[in-house]
């Protein structure tokens, strides 16, 4: 069973550009959700989205949105990049329905702004 | 969301046991227990959960305080593969069907040959 898969995997932008992050949640897994990890702030929730719909949302500008298609597939959109944005930007997905609500994470996307 | 403290770093020798602790003082009723761990580049990984029994899986073995005040996360037989940094979560009844979770800095557990 394939996991999740984030892609571009590594990506090297400049301040002021937009970027475009993808995952492909594990088959059968409505709920997808992004998270952003940093050295100072460690681990933290940027948003979820079940069934092309967002229904959470952590505590991050509007610079930072998401969508999700009807696949479940999910992309992730950071718009006039800060050099504060580098960061590993971690994809989840998991079934939802299943009382451990147990995540699913891939990889990872690691975003360098210069 | 209720708050977890953990010590920053631990260490073990391979092959012993490892008891890794979680304080959460201010846990509700409703909270589950949920560990993750994260390995060196890659993504968090589901470890195990519980409420209010000790649980056990193929990975490790949950110990809950009576008072569910703490908890403890044992892993029986260390081997280098389990060097990671482990995140003790709370997550209520009703956000445990999200995808949001609650991270803390979590406990850097290094495994010595």
């Amino acid at each position: 069973k394939a996991g999740v898969t984030q892609t571009p995997r590594y990506l090297i932008k400049t301040r002021g550009q937009q970027v475009t992050l993808s995952c492909s949640p594990i088959s059968g897994h409505r709920s997808v959700s992004w998270y952003q990890q940093t050295p100072g702030q460690g681990l933290q929730f940027l948003f979820e989205y079940f069934s092309e719909t967002q229904r959470n949302k952590g505590n991050f500008p509007g610079r930072f949105s998401g969508r999700q298609f009807s696949n479940s597939r999910s992309e992730m959109n950071v718009s006039t990049l800060e050099l504060g944005d580098s960061a590993l930007y971690l994809c989840a997905s998991s079934w939802v329905g299943r009382n451990t609500g147990e995540l699913f994470f891939g990889e990872g996307s690691r975003l360098t702004v210069l | 969301d209720a708050k977890t403290t953990q010590p920053n770093s631990m260490e073990s020798n391979e092959e012993e046991p490892v008891h890794l602790p979680c304080n959460h003082s201010t846990i509700s009723g409703t909270d589950y227990i949920h560990w993750y761990r994260q390995l060196p580049s890659q993504g968090p990984e589901y470890v195990i959960h519980g409420l209010t029994s000790n649980v056990n899986n193929r990975m490790a073995s949950l110990a809950i305080a009576e008072d569910r005040k703490s908890s403890t996360l044992i892993l029986h037989r260390a081997t280098l593969r389990d060097a990671a940094v482990y995140y003790c979560i709370l997550r209520d009844d009703g956000s445990s069907n999200t995808g949001k979770l609650i991270f803390g800095q979590g406990t850097t557990l290094q495994v010595k040959p």
